[in-house]
C-alpha cells in the first residue's frame, strides 16, 4: 500500500518553480523516496530517488528533510511540458514493489 | 533513461477473447518487471510482478488465471488477458526493473484495452 500523502493538484506558472510536496511519516530508514510522473495516457517517467541526502539531476531536485519523514520535489524551471501528474513512493532499495498512490496533479500556467 | 517497448498500444477485441500484451526492455535485462492497470483518473494499481524463469506473483484480488503472465527471458514478459469482457477494459502498464546505477522501474508507454 502506498505509504506517502501529497496534495491533489497545484498550479505553477510558467517559468518558475513548482515545488511538489510530499508526506512519509511512517517511512523506514532502508526505504528510499521516489518520484515518478505520468502524462495523460503515457507510462510514467522515472524523475529522481534519493534515501536521506538532497539529490539533483537534469530534471530536478529532491529536498528530504532531516527526519525523513517528508520531500519536496523541485522543476526549477517549469514549462507547459512539465504538466502531468507526480507520485511520490517510498520503497525498500531491492527487490520491493513500487506502489503508487494519487499523486498530485501540476498545471503549468502560461 | 532505459527503454521499456510495450504493445499493442490500442486493442479492440470481442468479449471472450484473449489478448496478449507484450513488454521488452530494449536497452537492459529486468529480472523483475511489473504489470500495471489504470482505470480513468485513478491511479495506477499494481497488478502482479513477474520474475524470470518463475511464476509471477500477484497481488490480492488479482485473478491469477485470468491475467496470465510469462516472463520467459531477461527482456521480454507478457501479459495475456484470457476471456476478456467488458469490464477488464483498462489501461495496462509494464515496467522493468533496473539495478544499474540504483534501482529504477522504467515504464512500457501502455496499452489501451477495449472489450466489447
Amino acid at each position: 500500500d502506498a505509504k506517502t500523502t501529497q496534495p491533489t493538484s497545484m498550479d505553477c506558472a510558467e517559468g518558475r518553480a513548482a515545488n511538489l510536496p510530499c508526506n512519509h511519516s511512517t517511512i523506514s530508514g532502508n526505504e528510499y523516496v521516489y518520484w515518478y510522473r505520468q502524462i495523460h495516457s503515457q507510462g510514467p517517467q522515472y524523475i529522481i530517488h534519493g534515501l536521506k541526502n538532497n539529490e539533483t539531476n537534469e530534471m530536478a531536485s529532491l529536498i528530504i528533510t532531516e527526519d525523513r519523514k517528508s520531500s519536496t520535489l523541485i522543476l526549477p524551471h517549469a514549462t507547459l511540458r512539465d504538466t502531468a501528474v507526480y507520485y511520490c513512493i517510498v520503497r525498500v532499495a531491492t527487490g520491493n514493489q513500487f506502489y503508487f498512490g494519487t499523486g498530485t496533479s501540476l498545471t503549468v500556467i502560461p | 533513461g532505459a527503454v521499456v517497448s510495450q504493445h499493442p498500444s490500442r486493442v479492440i477485441c470481442k468479449s471472450g477473447t484473449s489478448v496478449k500484451i507484450e513488454c521488452r526492455s530494449l536497452d537492459f535485462q529486468a529480472t523483475t518487471m511489473f504489470w500495471y492497470r489504470q482505470f480513468p483518473k485513478q491511479s495506477l494499481m499494481l497488478m502482479a510482478t513477474s520474475n524470470e524463469g518463475s511464476k509471477a506473483t500477484y497481488e490480492q484480488g488479482v485473478e491469477k488465471d485470468k491475467f496470465l503472465i510469462n516472463h520467459a527471458s531477461l527482456t521480454l514478459s507478457t501479459l495475456t488477458v484470457t476471456s476478456a469482457h467488458p469490464e477488464d477494459s483498462s489501461f495496462y502498464i509494464c515496467s522493468g526493473l533496473r539495478s544499474a546505477g540504483g534501482e529504477k522501474l522504467f515504464f512500457g508507454s501502455g496499452t489501451q484495452l477495449s472489450v466489447l
